[in-house]
Order: structure tokens, then C-alpha cells, then sequence
């Protein structure tokens, strides 16, 4: 059984695109996160839901927008994609502030 | 702000010997301490973890310590296996607040 799947796996697009990344957690966990993997492999939070509602919100550019239809699905959306967005983002879940389940990442490529 | 600083980033071992990653942390807050691997392709999975009261816990080949006092916790892989190659990280959390941060990472290849 999947406990945290993302889509897609890949996604290679051109500059200036706008995309969509969705990730869905059959844990029950309440926490759900968003994090992005750089070619160093540091894992960076970008965004946190609790119970649907925002409560991590690091400096990330206002093109990413985070949005949580309910408790068990937060999605990724990107506007306007720039060369630098290229890397691996990683949705995860947790119960509030215990371990963290993290899916298999989806690998960004910005042509 | 509070920072987790990982060592070494990269470690190259022979298989069959032992590994150590070495992880400081700066808030004195912080009071859990998981470990997590990431395989070629696939996200970090936790493999172990340890809480502030407790100074060492071992399951089979893994083994975490920790030391309050100091602020640093290690992991440690006896016998190590090709299959242990992986980037692993540690992280200390402050149990209740949003407070988890992640090390940068060791890249361990365990040479067969």
C-alpha cells in the first residue's frame, strides 16, 4: 500500500510554463509538507498544512502556491517556471511533529 | 537561527566496517532526533530515531547516541553492507512546535 504518492514522477517543461504537482497521504497523518531537493541534496521546507491550514510558509517565491483540499491531499502549483525551479520536490506527512513520511519525489526539469 | 551541521558529507567505507555520521545541533530546545536514508531515486525513509531522555538506542546494525550536554547525536552502522549506500540525514525537532530541521546530508558508499 502507498502511503505518500506524488504525481508525476518526472516533469520536464519549458520556461515561463505553469505546473501542477499533487500529492495525496493515505497515513491519516494531519501535517502535510512540501520540500525541495537541490543537486547538493539539501532538503529545503517550503510549505506546511495542518489540517488544511498553512502554518510553514518559508521565503519562497510567490510563483509556488500550496493548496490543501483536505487533509489528506497537498498539491503544488508553479507559475510562470524559471531554470532555477529545476530540482526535486518531495511531498511528506507526518502526526503533527512526529517522523515524517516522504514519497518518492517528483524530478522538476525547466528547459 | 537554530542549524544542524552534518559530517562528514561524504564517507567511503569498506564493507564490513563501521560508519559514523556525527550531527550538531543549536537549540537546546530540541528534543527528538530521527535519522533518515535516502535511497538512488526514492525520498528519505526514517530508520531510527532517539528522544532527549534516553543516550543510546540500537536496532541490529544501527545504533544512535546521543549527547545532550555537548548537543550532538551520531549515528553509527556496524558491518556495513553494499546496500547501505545511501545519503542519510539527521534532523532535531522541538516536540510541539513547527521546529524541524534537517542536516545537509552524508553520502556514504560502502565499497564491496
Amino acid at each position: 500500500d502507498t502511503a505518500v504518492s506524488q504525481t508525476p514522477k518526472y516533469l520536464v517543461t519549458q520556461m515561463g510554463n505553469d505546473k501542477s504537482i499533487k500529492c495525496e497521504q493515505n497515513l491519516g497523518h494531519d501535517t502535510m509538507y512540501w520540500y525541495k531537493q537541490d543537486s547538493k541534496k539539501f532538503l529545503k521546507i517550503m510549505f506546511s498544512y495542518n489540517n488544511k491550514e498553512l502554518i510553514i510558509n518559508e521565503t519562497v517565491p510567490n510563483r509556488f502556491s500550496p493548496k490543501s483540499p483536505d487533509k489528506a491531499h497537498l498539491n503544488l502549483h508553479i507559475n510562470s517556471l524559471e531554470l532555477g525551479d529545476s530540482a526535486v520536490y518531495f511531498c511528506a506527512s507526518s502526526l503533527w511533529d512526529r517522523s515524517k513520511f516522504f514519497g518518492p519525489g517528483t524530478r522538476l526539469t525547466v528547459l | 537561527g537554530e542549524n544542524v551541521e552534518q559530517h562528514p558529507s561524504t564517507l567511503s567505507v569498506q564493507e564490513g566496517d563501521s560508519a559514523v555520521i556525527k550531527c550538531t545541533y543549536s537549540d537546546s530546545a530540541s528534543n527528538y532526533f530521527p535519522w533518515y536514508k535516502q535511497e538512488l531515486g526514492k525520498g528519505p525513509q526514517l530508520i531510527i530515531d532517539i528522544r532527549s531522555n534516553v543516550g543510546e538506542k540500537k536496532d541490529q546494525r544501527i545504533a544512535v547516541t546521543l549527547n545532550k550536554t555537548a548537543k550532538h547525536f551520531s549515528l553509527h552502522i556496524t558491518e556495513t553492507q553494499p546496500e547501505d549506500s545511501a545519503v542519510y540525514f539527521c534532523a532535531a525537532i522541538t516536540s510541539g512546535t513547527y521546529k524541524y530541521i534537517f542536516g545537509t546530508g552524508t553520502r556514504l558508499k560502502v565499497l564491496a
